[in-house]
């Protein structure tokens, strides 16, 4: 089991203000990072999967970055929208790429966008 | 629709008993998956199968068992073993066992024991 820490636990932001938040990872044995955003009352949902060091993502006004050589992905929203509030998660996978028994989860992000 | 169906959303039984939690999926999909999320913590993987009639212990399998006779079903028994069983329960999906392949995940079941 990884150590997965995500920060900050929790964030306020104002409406139209882009934001970022952290996913820290242990680099060694890196395979893949899953980003999801969790929505009050609905399932989590799927948002990236980065594997090469350098890989940038891009969903509408999110997107992400990872650095497997430090450890570490950003996930930012640019001109933050009250659908935007939810609890976003990472999750890196360590090893041969085979047996997702690998991949851990943090503890989440909450962010929640005031208007 | 495509997805993932978990049954019942709220479940309440009694200490000592037993309960089967229901996890159905029309993706085609041949890895399924269990986790747990209690307040503070991630999601943690309790079993997952990468094909019918094969599953594997996660992290915290204590407790638990599944079975999987079908390819569209995964249902989760909580034994009167697991010490905790208060949580929420999340079953998700993924085209294939592999780390790099996307999960889906179901609405949950939040389960109670009184």
């Amino acid at each position: 089991i990884l150590n997965v820490e995500q920060s900050p636990q929790s964030l306020h932001v104002q409406e139209g203000d882009s934001t970022n938040f952290t996913c820290s990872f242990p680099s060694s044995n890196f395979y893949a990072l899953h980003w999801y955003r969790w929505e009050t009352a609905k399932s989590p949902e799927a948002l990236f999967v980065m594997t090469l060091n350098g890989d940038e993502k891009k969903k509408g006004r999110i997107s992400a970055t990872l650095n497997t050589k430090e450890g570490y992905s950003y996930l930012y929203i640019k001109g933050s929208q009250p659908e935007d509030s939810a609890t976003y998660l990472c999750a890196p996978g360590e090893g041969s790429g085979g047996g997702a028994d690998g991949l851990t989860f943090g503890k989440g992000t909450h962010l929640i966008i005031q208007p | 629709d495509g997805g993932i169906t978990q049954s019942p959303k709220y479940l309440f039984r009694k200490e000592g008993q037993n309960v089967t939690l229901s996890c159905e999926q029309n993706l085609n999909h041949d890895a399924m998956y269990w986790y747990r999320q209690d307040p503070g913590q991630g999601l943690r993987l309790i079993y997952y199968s990468q094909i019918v009639n094969d599953f594997q212990k996660g992290d915290i399998a204590e407790g638990y068992s599944v079975s999987r006779e079908k390819k569209e079903s995964f249902p989760l028994t909580v034994t009167s073993a697991q010490k905790n069983p208060t949580a929420f329960y999340l079953c998700a999906s993924s085209i294939r066992l592999a780390l790099g392949d996307t999960q889906y995940f179901g609405p949950g079941t939040r389960l109670t024991v009184l």
